[in-house]
């Protein structure tokens, strides 16, 4: 099974500054990586996948990089919205998983 | 626009059975790949099975294979998850899911099933 690593798991920013999440496997996702934001009482929102395409209505400020074991999601201008929890996902191997979560809440 | 309802959830002992459903709308339910995962309380997501557009092609996650079944009814635009012999752990919410793309790109919001008695 292919382990999922985030960190950090909580990060406290204010709106406005720029939200750095990472992601590392435990082996080469070949890009079958994507990114998922939670919020209660919601499902998950696809934000990103294939590691840097941006998902329909997403908007700009999100973006994802990385390649082969090592990912990151960056959150540009964090508007008051965006405080959510943050998981990446693979779908590489199955059983497809998902790291811990990051939550992104306010300072 | 596309909505999935799930319904289904509830209090169930423990070696109980609870079938969920999941309602879709907005999209061609038959042409796409459809999925269950689950959030147990305080934990991440975890993916539970996935099913393609005619049921050939279905996988279950070790912990649910034999006892969860996943299924779809293409005429009535839904997916179900058939859950027997609950256990505990199996309590969390429950999140139905389309593949719009390569990816699961809409979910439900949930549904609680609680194993308890």
């Amino acid at each position: 099974e292919v382990v999922l690593t985030q960190s950090p798991a909580t990060l406290s920013l204010s709106p406005g500054e720029r939200a750095t999440l990472s992601c590392r496997a435990s082996q080469s996702l070949s890009g079958y990586l994507a990114w998922y934001q939670h919020k209660p009482g919601q499902g998950p929102r696809l934000l990103v996948f294939g590691v840097s395409n941006r998902a329909t209505g997403i908007p700009a400020r999100f973006s994802g990089s990385g390649s082969e074991t090592d990912f990151t999601l960056t959150i540009t201008s964090l508007e008051p919205e965006d405080f959510a929890v943050y998981y990446c996902h693979q779908r590489f191997n199955w059983p497809w998983t998902f790291g811990q979560g990051t939550k992104v809440e306010i300072k | 626009e596309v909505q999935l309802v799930e319904s289904g959830g509830n209090l169930v002992q423990p070696g109980g059975s609870l079938r969920l459903s999941c309602a879709a709308s907005g999209f061609t339910f038959s042409s796409f790949w459809m999925s269950w995962v689950r959030q147990a309380p305080g934990r991440g997501l975890e993916w539970v099975a996935k099913m393609n557009q005619d049921g050939s092609h279905i996988t279950y996650v070790d912990s649910v294979e034999g006892r969860f079944t996943i299924s779809r009814d293409n005429a009535k635009n839904s997916v179900y998850l058939q859950m027997n012999s609950l256990r505990a752990e199996d309590t969390a919410v429950y999140y139905c899911g389309v593949a719009i793309g390569d990816y699961f790109s809409s979910w439900g919001q949930g549904t609680l099933v609680t194993v308890s008695s």
